[in-house]
């Protein structure tokens, strides 16, 4: 079965970019959809936005102008990216697979703390 | 868009039942049959339990179960069991190729 891996800076200063990655293994990137989440300290699970494995995307209306996703067939992962970043993007992120609406396959998550 | 409205906790002692309700609107619960529920775990990579309203992954046991009335959903645990301690949150599609979850419950075992 697939396994997915996330992992990221952990700390990001206000303003910065946030750069994330998801390593696939047991499988090929090009074989899936892939969505991302995140869940804020407390908080439920917010749907950050969709990458299909033709490289299609849909974002969360309110994180539309400041996220980009990609995927990276030569190593096998993909790839997240939130601009601008304030405290309110402190949260677990988690990558995941997306199979005709369901998220079937999750990683671990990674942990992301903006904070000067 | 905004969040399912789920109870903040529920508990049963081992071996009752517990039904954890989703409410949201006709954008989203009401007006599409895609919606899961997700156990989660700190620390663990989280797990599909219910999805399509009230199908079981293969190795969900049978005391899941899931259905839908209007603009709620909702999950049961039937037979409560140690291990189902968890965050339950659900998840509907919301049109547009876009998906909300649900505020949380805490599920305790008595």
């Amino acid at each position: 079965q697939v396994q997915l891996q996330e992992s990221g800076p952990g700390l990001v200063k206000p303003s910065e970019t946030l750069s994330l990655t998801c390593t696939v293994s047991g499988g090929s990137i090009s074989s899936f959809d892939w969505t991302w989440i995140r869940q804020p300290p407390e908080k439920g699970p917010e749907w950050i936005g969709h990458i299909g494995r033709k490289g299609n995307t849909n974002f969360n209306p309110a994180l539309k102008s400041r996220v980009t996703m990609s995927l990276d067939t030569s190593k096998n992962h993909l790839s997240l990216i939130l601009n601008s970043v304030t405290a309110a993007d402190t949260a677990v992120y988690f990558c995941a697979t997306d199979y005709n609406y369901v998220l079937d396959v999750w990683g671990q998550g990674t942990t992301v703390t903006v904070s000067s | 868009q905004s969040a399912l409205t789920q109870p903040p906790s529920a508990s049963g002692s081992p071996g009752q039942s517990v039904t954890i309700s989703c409410t949201g609107t006709s954008s989203d619960v009401g007006g599409y049959k895609y919606v899961s529920w997700y156990q989660f775990h700190p620390g663990k990579a989280p797990k599909v339990m219910i999805y399509e309203v009230s199908k079981r992954p293969s190795g969900v046991p049978d005391r899941f179960s899931g259905s839908k009335s209007g603009n709620t959903a909702s999950l049961t645990v039937s037979g409560l069991q140690a291990e189902d301690e968890g965050d339950y949150y659900c998840s509907s599609y919301a049109g547009g190729n876009t998906y909300v979850f649900g505020t949380g419950t805490k599920v305790t075992v008595l």
